[in-house]
């Protein structure tokens, strides 16, 4: 079955830093890709998805780019803010399975 | 506001008793997938259902059950309960079964609180 493996956190970055979380994924045929950010307090949100090999998702200064050859969807953002403290999930649909989340990475932002 | 209705917010009960959650999904969405989150743990799939029949089965354990209704609202029943079934526990809908594309909505939970 499908399955997604993302880098454990915490990860603690001080403001401004380049922040980088791997996700990688396991799937028969050709998947959707998402993360979602689940800010404290509260239920998980959509953050960006890619429906194709090559496309890059985008939101709020984050980036994912769709890599089918090396199966992996890794979160990216330039310049993170403290605002950014939440945990991030990445997670792929297709096959006509369930929706498929990793385990979640926390990340911690301090000024 | 993603569409998607938990009730209660919160719940407070004593170890032994059966408490209900319940989840109204978004307007058209026929799958609900509900989810069981522990402190410092990631999310825990627990089941889906969709359009009233169980599609999937994750970790659930046997003290719990759940139903989708033909208005499509799901409970999620939790019996003989444990110190150790506390947890924020949520609820998601999305249109279809796990196609492509299918983008899970998400309600923001119910926190069990078992003394």
């Amino acid at each position: 079955g499908n399955s997604v493996t993302q880098m454990e956190g915490p990860v603690t970055l001080s403001e401004e830093a380049f922040l980088t979380i791997n996700c990688t994924y396991t799937a028969t045929g050709y998947p959707s890709l998402f993360w979602y950010v689940q800010y404290p307090g509260e239920g998980l949100q959509l953050l960006l998805k890619a429906t194709k090999a090559d496309d890059k998702g985008s939101n709020k200064g984050f980036e994912a780019t769709y890599r089918k050859e090396t199966t992996s969807f890794h979160l990216e953002k330039g310049s993170v803010q403290v605002s950014d403290s939440a945990v991030y999930f990445c997670a792929l649909t297709g096959g006509y399975q369930k929706v498929t989340f990793g385990t979640g990475t926390k990340l911690q932002v301090i000024p | 506001d993603s569409g998607v209705t938990q009730t209660p917010k919160h719940l407070i009960t004593a170890t032994g008793q059966r408490v209900t959650l319940r989840c109204s999904p978004r307007s058209g969405d026929l799958s609900v997938y509900w989810y069981q989150q522990s402190l410092d743990q990631g999310l825990q799939f627990l089941i889906q259902y969709y359009n009233g029949e169980e599609r999937a089965k994750g970790n659930i354990l046997e003290r719990f059950s759940a139903q989708q209704f033909p208005d499509l609202h799901s409970e999620l029943n939790l019996s003989s309960l444990e110190l150790g079934d506390s947890a924020l526990y949520f609820c998601a809908s999305s249109v279809g079964t796990g196609e492509r594309n299918t983008e899970a909505f998400f309600g923001q939970g119910t926190r069990l609180t078992v003394v």
